[in-house]
């Protein structure tokens, strides 16, 4: 059974850098195939895709938050940690992390997320 | 980037119902798409991955069709714990995308 688990300070400041680990079992980062992505949801809004790490280490982000964001693994620690900079107040919002699934058919690369971590609910403010 | 685009944005309807939730990419994304159900207070749920592969463990009454710019999830027989928020999420570039969300709510 696969289960996620996000950690990190529930309130900061607005300059300061964010630090949020996932704590994950029941797989391995290092079987292909496999990553573990940062997902949010301000209140009243959409959900948000922050970043993705993938088995081999590569990483990918979301554009507009790229230059903020930093994605790591641990795994011999089996945890994946995010960093965000220059935290403002429009950044608060609940931090989800995920299991991402990656399969190859034919020309065809699909990517799904699950299952997903209870998120953490992270509040910006002064 | 890809925006997606998700109708209604709220919904009501009766147990037993049936209801349909469209989603539309601003790009042709093949069959990159995947649905998610959100309660709140929940982790959010795969209900369907690559347009219309139900997510093992997922009821039948849940399905996804389409291919390009246009997808549709739908739930036959709704059922209580249907009620929630369902996303779409596109996963065509390597960058992922997500709907504004549809609530579903008892009428």
């Amino acid at each position: 059974q696969i289960t996620l688990k996000e950690s990190g300070p529930t309130l900061v400041k607005p300059t300061q850098t964010l630090t949020l680990t996932c704590s994950f079992s029941g797989f391995s980062l290092t079987t292909p195939g496999v990553g573990v992505a940062w997902i949010r949801q301000a209140p009243g809004k959409a959900l948000e895709w922050l970043a993705l790490i993938y088995w081999d280490d590569d990483k990918t982000y979301t554009p507009s938050l790229n230059s903020r964001l930093a994605i790591s693994k641990d795994t011999s620690k089996n945890q994946v940690v995010l960093t965000m900079t220059n935290m403002d107040p429009v950044d608060t919002a609940t931090y989800f992390c995920a299991h991402a699934s990656v399969i190859i058919e034919g020309l065809y690369i699909y990517k799904w997320f699950d299952p997903w971590g209870q998120g953490t609910r992270v509040t910006v403010s002064s | 980037d890809i925006q997606m685009t998700q109708s209604p944005s709220s919904l009501s309807a009766s147990v037993g119902d049936r209801v349909t939730v469209t989603c539309r990419a601003s790009q042709n994304i093949a069959g990159h798409l995947s649905w998610y159900q959100h309660s709140p207070g929940k982790a959010p749920k795969l209900l369907i991955y690559a347009a219309s592969r139900l997510q093992s463990g997922v009821p039948s009454r849940f399905s996804g069709s389409g291919f390009g710019t246009d997808f549709t999830l739908t739930i036959n027989s709704l059922q209580p714990e249907d009620f929630a928020t369902f996303f779409c999420q596109q996963s065509f570039s390597n960058s992922f995308t997500f709907g504004q969300g549809t609530k579903l709510e008892i009428k």
